[in-house]
Protein backbone atom coordinates (compact mmCIF):
# COMPACT_ATOMS: atom_id res chain seq x y z
CA UNK A 1 0.00 0.00 0.00
CA UNK A 2 1.18 3.64 -0.15
CA UNK A 3 2.96 5.09 2.42
CA UNK A 4 2.29 8.12 4.56
CA UNK A 5 4.82 9.34 6.99
CA UNK A 6 4.93 11.40 10.24
CA UNK A 7 7.53 13.60 11.95
CA UNK A 8 8.43 13.63 14.31
CA UNK A 9 7.43 10.32 15.70
CA UNK A 10 7.96 11.52 19.44
CA UNK A 11 8.02 14.84 20.87
CA UNK A 12 8.01 16.33 24.58
CA UNK A 13 7.44 19.94 25.21
CA UNK A 14 6.73 22.21 27.74
CA UNK A 15 3.37 23.58 28.73
CA UNK A 16 2.57 26.87 27.10
CA UNK A 17 4.62 26.20 24.08
CA UNK A 18 3.80 25.03 20.83
CA UNK A 19 4.58 22.02 18.44
CA UNK A 20 3.98 21.32 14.70
CA UNK A 21 3.46 17.41 13.40
CA UNK A 22 3.99 16.88 9.55
CA UNK A 23 1.98 14.13 7.63
CA UNK A 24 3.44 13.64 4.39
CA UNK A 25 1.90 11.05 1.55
CA UNK A 26 5.17 9.88 0.17
CA UNK A 27 4.35 8.17 -3.41
CA UNK A 28 0.95 9.52 -3.72
CA UNK A 29 -1.18 12.92 -4.20
CA UNK A 30 -3.20 13.06 -0.53
CA UNK A 31 -6.43 15.54 -1.76
CA UNK A 32 -7.50 14.56 1.76
CA UNK A 33 -6.33 14.53 5.23
CA UNK A 34 -7.47 13.21 8.22
CA UNK A 35 -6.05 13.79 11.99
CA UNK A 36 -7.08 11.55 15.01
CA UNK A 37 -5.73 11.66 18.34
CA UNK A 38 -5.64 8.30 20.39
CA UNK A 39 -5.47 8.64 24.48
CA UNK A 40 -3.69 5.85 26.69
CA UNK A 41 -6.11 2.33 26.12
CA UNK A 42 -8.88 4.38 24.22
CA UNK A 43 -9.59 4.35 20.27
CA UNK A 44 -9.29 6.82 17.57
CA UNK A 45 -11.26 10.19 17.56
CA UNK A 46 -11.57 12.14 14.48
CA UNK A 47 -10.00 15.38 15.14
CA UNK A 48 -10.18 16.90 11.73
CA UNK A 49 -10.92 16.65 7.59
CA UNK A 50 -8.92 18.49 5.90
CA UNK A 51 -9.07 19.06 1.75
CA UNK A 52 -6.13 20.10 -0.50
CA UNK A 53 -5.92 24.01 -0.67
CA UNK A 54 -9.23 24.25 1.36
CA UNK A 55 -9.66 25.07 5.21
CA UNK A 56 -9.80 21.66 7.37
CA UNK A 57 -13.44 20.61 8.89
CA UNK A 58 -13.20 20.18 13.04
CA UNK A 59 -14.97 17.83 14.60
CA UNK A 60 -17.65 18.69 17.53
CA UNK A 61 -15.47 19.58 20.62
CA UNK A 62 -12.31 20.15 18.69
CA UNK A 63 -11.06 23.66 18.95
CA UNK A 64 -9.96 24.89 15.81
CA UNK A 65 -8.07 27.58 17.25
CA UNK A 66 -5.99 25.39 19.54
CA UNK A 67 -5.24 22.49 16.37
CA UNK A 68 -4.31 24.31 13.55
CA UNK A 69 -4.39 22.64 10.36
CA UNK A 70 -2.79 23.55 7.05
CA UNK A 71 -2.92 21.33 3.89
CA UNK A 72 -0.96 23.61 1.65
CA UNK A 73 -0.03 20.79 -0.68
CA UNK A 74 -0.85 17.47 -2.40
CA UNK A 75 1.60 15.77 0.10
CA UNK A 76 1.97 17.77 3.17
CA UNK A 77 -0.35 18.44 5.79
CA UNK A 78 0.46 19.91 9.25
CA UNK A 79 -0.76 20.00 12.76
CA UNK A 80 0.26 22.70 14.93
CA UNK A 81 -1.02 22.09 18.45
CA UNK A 82 -0.90 26.06 20.07
CA UNK A 83 -0.20 26.73 23.96
CA UNK A 84 0.10 22.73 24.82
CA UNK A 85 -0.84 21.85 28.46
CA UNK A 86 -0.69 18.14 29.66
CA UNK A 87 -3.78 17.36 28.76
CA UNK A 88 -2.84 17.87 24.98
CA UNK A 89 -0.49 14.75 25.87
CA UNK A 90 -1.68 12.16 23.52
CA UNK A 91 -1.04 9.92 20.48
CA UNK A 92 -1.67 11.89 17.15
CA UNK A 93 -2.23 10.28 13.64
CA UNK A 94 -2.55 10.88 10.74
CA UNK A 95 -4.29 9.37 7.50
CA UNK A 96 -5.02 10.12 3.73
CA UNK A 97 -6.05 9.35 0.22
CA UNK A 98 -5.52 9.97 -3.34
CA UNK A 99 -8.63 11.68 -5.14
CA UNK A 100 -9.14 8.34 -7.14
CA UNK A 101 -8.87 6.01 -4.25
CA UNK A 102 -11.59 3.75 -3.37
CA UNK A 103 -12.84 4.21 -0.19
CA UNK A 104 -10.98 1.42 1.56
CA UNK A 105 -7.62 3.22 0.30
CA UNK A 106 -6.77 5.59 3.45
CA UNK A 107 -3.17 5.23 4.54
CA UNK A 108 -2.39 5.70 7.95
CA UNK A 109 0.94 7.27 9.10
CA UNK A 110 2.58 5.85 12.10
CA UNK A 111 1.71 8.34 14.89
CA UNK A 112 3.28 11.24 16.86
CA UNK A 113 3.50 10.68 20.18
CA UNK A 114 2.90 14.22 22.46
CA UNK A 115 3.92 14.63 25.68
CA UNK A 116 3.59 18.07 27.66
CA UNK A 117 5.37 18.34 30.46
CA UNK B 1 -22.51 5.35 10.05
CA UNK B 2 -24.30 1.89 11.75
CA UNK B 3 -22.31 1.46 15.36
CA UNK B 4 -20.26 -2.16 15.93
CA UNK B 5 -20.07 -4.59 18.95
CA UNK B 6 -17.14 -6.66 19.42
CA UNK B 7 -15.72 -8.28 22.08
CA UNK B 8 -13.38 -6.06 24.10
CA UNK B 9 -10.55 -9.19 24.16
CA UNK B 10 -9.51 -12.26 22.60
CA UNK B 11 -7.01 -14.87 22.84
CA UNK B 12 -5.36 -17.19 20.05
CA UNK B 13 -2.62 -19.71 20.02
CA UNK B 14 0.03 -19.73 17.81
CA UNK B 15 -0.46 -21.27 14.48
CA UNK B 16 -4.42 -21.35 14.99
CA UNK B 17 -6.72 -19.12 13.51
CA UNK B 18 -8.05 -16.36 15.18
CA UNK B 19 -11.86 -15.62 14.56
CA UNK B 20 -12.73 -11.86 15.47
CA UNK B 21 -16.66 -11.77 15.57
CA UNK B 22 -18.16 -8.15 15.27
CA UNK B 23 -22.15 -7.19 15.68
CA UNK B 24 -23.37 -4.79 13.20
CA UNK B 25 -27.29 -5.17 13.60
CA UNK B 26 -28.58 -1.73 12.09
CA UNK B 27 -26.52 -1.79 9.23
CA UNK B 28 -28.09 -0.26 6.17
CA UNK B 29 -28.11 -1.36 2.62
CA UNK B 30 -25.40 0.48 1.27
CA UNK B 31 -22.94 0.41 4.24
CA UNK B 32 -19.43 -1.64 4.00
CA UNK B 33 -18.02 -3.74 6.31
CA UNK B 34 -14.37 -2.58 7.11
CA UNK B 35 -11.91 -4.09 8.97
CA UNK B 36 -8.55 -2.41 10.27
CA UNK B 37 -6.03 -3.53 12.98
CA UNK B 38 -3.42 -1.56 15.01
CA UNK B 39 -0.41 -2.81 16.58
CA UNK B 40 0.96 -1.03 19.72
CA UNK B 41 2.52 2.64 19.16
CA UNK B 42 1.63 2.27 15.40
CA UNK B 43 -0.89 3.73 12.81
CA UNK B 44 -4.11 1.72 12.06
CA UNK B 45 -3.88 -0.48 8.69
CA UNK B 46 -6.44 -2.07 6.38
CA UNK B 47 -7.03 -5.52 6.03
CA UNK B 48 -10.32 -6.41 4.03
CA UNK B 49 -13.65 -5.27 3.84
CA UNK B 50 -16.90 -6.27 1.87
CA UNK B 51 -20.55 -5.55 1.39
CA UNK B 52 -22.42 -8.58 1.52
CA UNK B 53 -20.34 -11.32 -0.09
CA UNK B 54 -17.46 -13.26 1.71
CA UNK B 55 -14.22 -11.72 0.62
CA UNK B 56 -10.46 -13.22 0.94
CA UNK B 57 -7.05 -11.75 0.30
CA UNK B 58 -3.26 -12.02 1.88
CA UNK B 59 -4.14 -11.37 4.91
CA UNK B 60 -7.46 -12.21 6.01
CA UNK B 61 -10.91 -13.59 5.48
CA UNK B 62 -14.17 -11.75 6.04
CA UNK B 63 -17.26 -13.68 6.34
CA UNK B 64 -20.60 -11.79 6.54
CA UNK B 65 -23.85 -13.70 7.37
CA UNK B 66 -26.49 -13.29 4.96
CA UNK B 67 -28.59 -10.43 6.76
CA UNK B 68 -25.15 -8.83 7.13
CA UNK B 69 -26.36 -8.07 11.21
CA UNK B 70 -23.08 -9.82 11.87
CA UNK B 71 -19.84 -10.65 10.31
CA UNK B 72 -16.35 -12.75 11.40
CA UNK B 73 -12.53 -11.62 10.64
CA UNK B 74 -10.79 -14.75 10.25
CA UNK B 75 -6.78 -14.86 10.53
CA UNK B 76 -6.23 -18.47 9.07
CA UNK B 77 -2.79 -19.03 11.21
CA UNK B 78 -2.43 -16.38 13.54
CA UNK B 79 1.20 -15.30 14.30
CA UNK B 80 2.87 -13.26 16.82
CA UNK B 81 2.68 -10.22 14.77
CA UNK B 82 -0.74 -10.65 15.28
CA UNK B 83 -1.25 -9.07 17.95
CA UNK B 84 -3.27 -5.93 18.14
CA UNK B 85 -6.57 -4.65 18.26
CA UNK B 86 -8.52 -5.43 15.37
CA UNK B 87 -11.13 -2.60 14.43
CA UNK B 88 -14.66 -3.21 12.66
CA UNK B 89 -15.87 -0.28 11.03
CA UNK B 90 -19.35 -0.19 9.05
CA UNK B 91 -19.67 2.65 7.18
CA UNK B 92 -21.28 4.16 3.69
CA UNK B 93 -19.24 4.49 0.55
CA UNK B 94 -20.06 7.71 -1.38
CA UNK B 95 -19.39 10.61 -2.36
CA UNK B 96 -17.29 12.59 0.10
CA UNK B 97 -18.14 9.63 2.86
CA UNK B 98 -13.94 9.02 3.53
CA UNK B 99 -14.55 9.29 7.74
CA UNK B 100 -13.50 6.06 9.39
CA UNK B 101 -14.93 6.01 13.14
CA UNK B 102 -13.35 3.55 15.24
CA UNK B 103 -15.04 1.83 17.72
CA UNK B 104 -13.35 0.54 20.67
CA UNK B 105 -12.06 -3.01 18.92
CA UNK B 106 -11.14 -6.33 19.95
CA UNK B 107 -7.60 -6.85 21.81
CA UNK B 108 -6.12 -9.64 19.93
CA UNK B 109 -3.68 -11.44 21.80
CA UNK B 110 -1.33 -14.49 20.33
CA UNK B 111 0.08 -16.58 22.74
CA UNK B 112 3.26 -18.77 21.40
Amino acid sequence: GAVVSQHPSRVICKSGTSVKIECRSLDFQATTMFWYRQFPKKSLMLMATSNEGSKATYEQGVEKDKFLINHASLTLSTLTVTSAHPEDSSFYICSARAGTARAHEQYFGPGTRLTVT
Amino acid sequence: DAKTTQPPSMDCAEGRAANLPCNHSTISGNEYVYWYRQIHSQGPQYIIHGLKNNETNEMASLIITEDRKSSTLILPHATLRDTAVYYCIVRVVGAGSYQLTFGKGTKLSVIP
